[in-house]
């Protein structure tokens, strides 16, 4: 059963930038997509971006564009997530997840992903 | 960005209570649509997809419903350990996105 194993935590000054890996653990992305999901402390579940590893294509959410990049290492399974310019409101725990396809007769069999394997989070601070 | 809003932010029920949530997407997302539970200090973790399919291993006092914009996650007898923080999410656009989430508390 693939795993997803993420870096350690990070503490960083404003305006810097923090990179954050995912390795999936036990078998390898295949061709299926990996989105980084983020959590400010006491708050919900944002959504940052994802990137599909063996087309190397990236899409990010609008709020993020400009300011977060993610890339994957085909070769070692390994997802990053870039964020930068940082500023206390970045402070959080950073989650990769798998993204599965899944078929139902409600999507009429067309494919449907959902974050099936999740990362043990990565926490990081942004402070002075 | 497709948004999704949760109601209610939070609840109060108790052990054995039929509970509903609601998630509504800013605009059609067919049956695009998973739903999430969260424990403190735990990653998410998938309950539905496509709306109503249960995910493997999920029990069946868990079911969704819904279409279009507008989307409903049921418990039919509220176990201990169903209290948590649930979310929906959107896999219609490429830009996924999440509800804002609906914390079960117990009464």
């Amino acid at each position: 059963q693939v795993q997803l194993v993420q870096s350690g935590a990070e503490v960083k000054k404003p305006g810097s930038s923090v990179k954050v890996s995912c390795k999936a653990s036990g078998g390898t992305f295949s061709s299926y997509a990996i989105s980084w999901v983020r959590q400010a402390p006491g708050q919900g579940l944002e959504w940052m971006g994802r990137i599909i590893p063996i087309l190397g294509i990236a899409n990010y959410a609008q709020k993020f564009q400009g300011r977060v990049t993610i890339t994957a290492d085909k070769s070692t399974s390994t997802a990053y997530m870039e964020l930068s310019s940082l500023r206390s409101e970045d402070t959080a725990v950073y989650y990769c997840a798998r993204e599965r396809p899944y078929y139902s007769s409600s999507t009429s069999y067309t494919e449907i992903d959902a974050f099936d394997i999740w990362g043990q989070g990565t926490m990081v601070t942004v402070s002075s | 960005d497709i948004q999704m809003t949760q109601s209610p932010s939070s609840l109060s029920a108790s052990v054995g209570d039929r509970v509903t949530i609601t998630c509504r997407a800013s605009q059609s997302i067919s049956s695009y649509l998973n739903w999430y539970q969260q424990k403190p200090g735990k990653a998410p973790k998938l309950l539905i997809y496509a709306a109503s399919s249960l995910q493997s291993g999920v029990p069946s006092r868990f079911s969704g419903s819904g279409s279009g914009t507008d989307f409903t996650l049921t418990i039919s007898s509220l176990q201990p350990e169903d209290f948590a923080t649930y979310y929906c999410q959107q896999s219609y656009s490429t830009r996924r996105a999440f509800g804002q989430g609906t914390k079960v508390e117990i009464k």
